[in-house]
């Protein structure tokens, strides 16, 4: 049974940057073609693709968050990390990790969701 | 990358059918047949619900579908129950493995 959960700072500073940490278990991103993706959601909002990363450290971001998002994985401890630069109020949202494999174009299943406010 | 375009509500009495369009370009739903759709009730993470334009996992029920035709996929949920009433959410691979989502649609079971 493949489950993930989010971690991560619930109240951000303006300008601050965001590290939030996906814990998961039941896969390994050392097996060909597993990956690890993040969503946001700001409330009452629609779903935003982010970062995914895969496990030959191919990574992929968001065109319009390029910037200011790193994504990285901690192999060994079934970890993946996303870093989020320069943080804004509107950067306030519910940040979820989800389960993907190259070649299979969704993601399944997802963690339960971490809510970061940015506020000062 | 823009949001794909959803209607921002349907609705329908159990028993009945109801369709959620879910309209992107040539770059990303006319250009793939990698569309899924998400099922996210209030306060809870989404759900995989289609993948691949009309393929269902294993537990979601057959009343669920879904198909595509050109820039525009489709979500139907026939007979509709009461447990249906949730916000829906497409999904779009939309090239060197970055995706992009709908606008959302909340389903109402009247």
């Amino acid at each position: 049974q493949i489950t993930l959960k989010e971690s991560g700072p619930t109240l951000v500073k303006p300008t601050q940057t965001l590290t939030l940490t996906c814990t998961f278990s039941g896969f390994s991103l050392s097996t060909s073609g597993v990956g690890v993706g993040w969503i946001r959601q700001p409330p009452g909002k629609a779903l935003e693709w982010l970062a995914l990363i895969y496990w030959d450290d191919d990574k992929r971001y968001s065109p319009s968050l390029k910037s200011r998002l790193t994504i990285t994985k901690d192999t060994s401890k079934n970890q993946v990390v996303l870093t989020m630069t320069n943080m804004d109020p509107v950067d306030t949202a519910t940040y979820y990790c989800a389960h993907n494999v190259r070649y299979s174009n969704w993601f399944d299943p997802w963690g339960q969701g971490t809510l970061v406010t940015v506020s000062s | 990358q823009s949001a794909l375009t959803q209607p921002r509500s349907v609705s329908g009495s159990p028993g009945q059918s109801v369709t959620i369009s879910c309209t992107g370009t040539s770059s990303d739903v006319g250009g793939y047949n990698y569309v899924s759709w998400y099922q996210q009730h209030p306060g809870k993470a989404p759900k995989l619900m289609i993948y691949d334009v009309s393929k269902r996992p294993s537990g979601v029920p057959d009343r669920f579908s879904g198909s595509k035709s050109g820039n525009t996929a489709s979500l139907t949920i026939s007979g509709l129950q009461a447990e249906d009433e949730a916000d829906y959410y497409c999904c779009s691979y939309a090239g060197s493995y970055s995706y992009v989502f709908g606008t959302g649609t909340k389903v109402t079971v009247l």
